[in-house]
């Protein structure tokens, strides 16, 4: 069965960069796409990207410019980094397996990013 | 590329049923059967209970249904019972590649 686990600091500065790591167990990173998702406290999910094997990352066209998803397979994991952190990118931090560009399944179980001074 | 539509909440009595409302676009529900429906409680990760429109999960209670027509699809929960209390999220396949989710429902059991 497989499990993914977010790690990464729980408090970024303004104007800093946020990296965050998913880590995928009980299964190979190799055949699937995976998706970063956020949601700020109080409100909705936002879907921020996907990355599928080593090919080439998509994103929501509202955070392109900022983000950037990678993939190292040799650990099965896969990587965020969103830069220019303001408060309003205050949120939890999902990563999921994205089943044959179809579904979000399963979750991490996320991790709270404050972005504060 | 906006949130797709969800009312704010919805409730129920227990053995009710109740339906969710989830619209969007003819760029994204509207053009794909990418539809999927995901369960949240409070403090915990959103969980999958639909998806491409109608179908379940493996394992998964099929009090659950999910239906579209035109630009709006639609999550049903039949027999409420007290644990279905959650928030409620759709998500839509949409252009460029992406995916879209609702604002999100929150779902009161009385």
């Amino acid at each position: 069965q497989v499990q993914l686990q977010e790690s990464g600091p729980g408090l970024v500065k303004p104007s800093e960069t946020l990296s965050l790591t998913c880590t995928v167990s009980g299964g190979s990173i190799s055949s699937y796409f995976w998706s970063w998702i956020r949601q700020p406290p109080g409100k909705g999910l936002e879907w921020i990207g996907y990355i599928y094997n080593s090919g080439s990352p998509n994103y929501n066209p509202s955070l392109k410019s900022r983000v950037t998803i990678s993939v190292d397979t040799s650990r099965n994991q896969f990587s965020l980094k969103m830069n220019s952190m303001t408060a309003a990118d205050t949120a939890v931090y999902y990563c999921a397996r994205d089943v044959d560009r179809k579904r979000f399944d399963p979750w991490g179980q996320g991790t709270l990013v404050t972005v504060s001074s | 590329q906006s949130a797709l539509t969800q009312p704010a909440s919805v409730s129920g009595s227990p053995g009710q049923s109740i339906t969710i409302s989830c619209t969007g676009t003819s760029s994204d529900v509207g053009n794909y059967n990418l539809v999927s429906w995901y369960q949240q409680h409070p403090g915990k990760a959103p969980k999958l209970i639909i998806y491409e429109v109608g179908k379940w999960p493996s394992g998964l209670s099929n009090r659950f249904s999910g239906s579209k027509s035109g630009n709006t699809a639609s999550l049903t929960i039949s027999g409420l019972q007290a644990e279905d209390e959650a928030d409620y999220y759709c998500c839509s396949y949409g252009r460029y590649s992406t995916w879209v989710f609702g604002g999100g429902t929150k779902l009161t059991v009385l």
